[in-house]
């Protein structure tokens, strides 16, 4: 059965600082996998997305990379803002028993930076 | 604008009282989905479908059920809803049958039962 974790749980950093959030996965056999961004009581923002044959994905300040082999994938932030306050989740897609196309979830690293 | 619309965004209900959560998308999906939130549980699949007439059980189906008529509604309803059914939930979209295309979420309803 696929799990998916995110480490660390929490995290908390001031303004300007560049991070890494980690992301694991216990079944290598995946189509893709998505970054997502979740403000409080609010709905799930696609980030990126990295498909299995890709290494890395980049959009402004965010990259994210794959390594389908060791089952891990980090998004990386640069110069973070008080803005990139938020939770990030990490989404895992595949064929798994009969739910095609379900996504796996992380259980989210939660990001603050200080002003 | 593209999207994926949910009613209503918030419901307070009480045991039994059936209700059903709507969701919209505008961007010709095929592929269709029903999550729901927990705290220390994470994003959770409950049904999802292929197509119009096309639906399955994702990990926690019980006590839901779908229905998928037309391509861009895929309503969730809770015949006889429980307390442990309150949660959040999210319904998302994505392109095709092709499994590589990128998720999109709605807004999320917040759902309490008394």
């Amino acid at each position: 059965k696929q799990e998916v974790t995110q480490i660390p749980a929490a995290l908390s950093v001031p303004e300007g600082e560049n991070l890494v959030l980690n992301c694991s996965f216990t079944d290598s056999a995946i189509y893709n996998l998505q970054w997502f961004r979740q403000d409080p009581g609010k709905g799930l923002t696609s980030l990126l997305l990295i498909q299995s044959s890709q290494r890395e994905q980049t959009s402004g300040r965010l990259n994210a990379s794959l390594d389908k082999s060791s089952g891990r994938s980090t998004l990386y932030i640069a110069a973070s803002q008080p803005g990139d306050s938020a939770t990030y989740l990490c989404a895992v897609r595949g064929n798994y028993g009969g739910s095609q196309g379900n996504l796996i979830f992380g259980k989210g690293t939660k990001l603050s930076v200080k002003p | 604008e593209a999207q994926v619309t949910q009613n209503p965004r918030y419901l307070i209900t009480v045991t039994g009282k059936k209700l059903t959560v709507t969701c919209s998308q505008n961007m010709n999906h095929e592929y269709m989905s029903w999550y729901r939130q927990d705290p220390g549980l994470g994003l959770r699949q409950i049904y999802y479908s292929m197509n119009v007439e096309v639906t399955d059980k994702g990990d926690v189906p019980e006590g839901y059920k779908v229905s998928r008529k037309e391509k861009r509604n895929f309503p969730l309803i809770l015949e006889s809803p429980s307390p442990n059914q309150t949660s959040l939930y999210f319904c998302a979209s994505s392109l095709t049958l092709t499994l590589s295309y990128e998720q999109y979420f709605g807004p999320g309803t917040r759902l309490t039962v008394t």
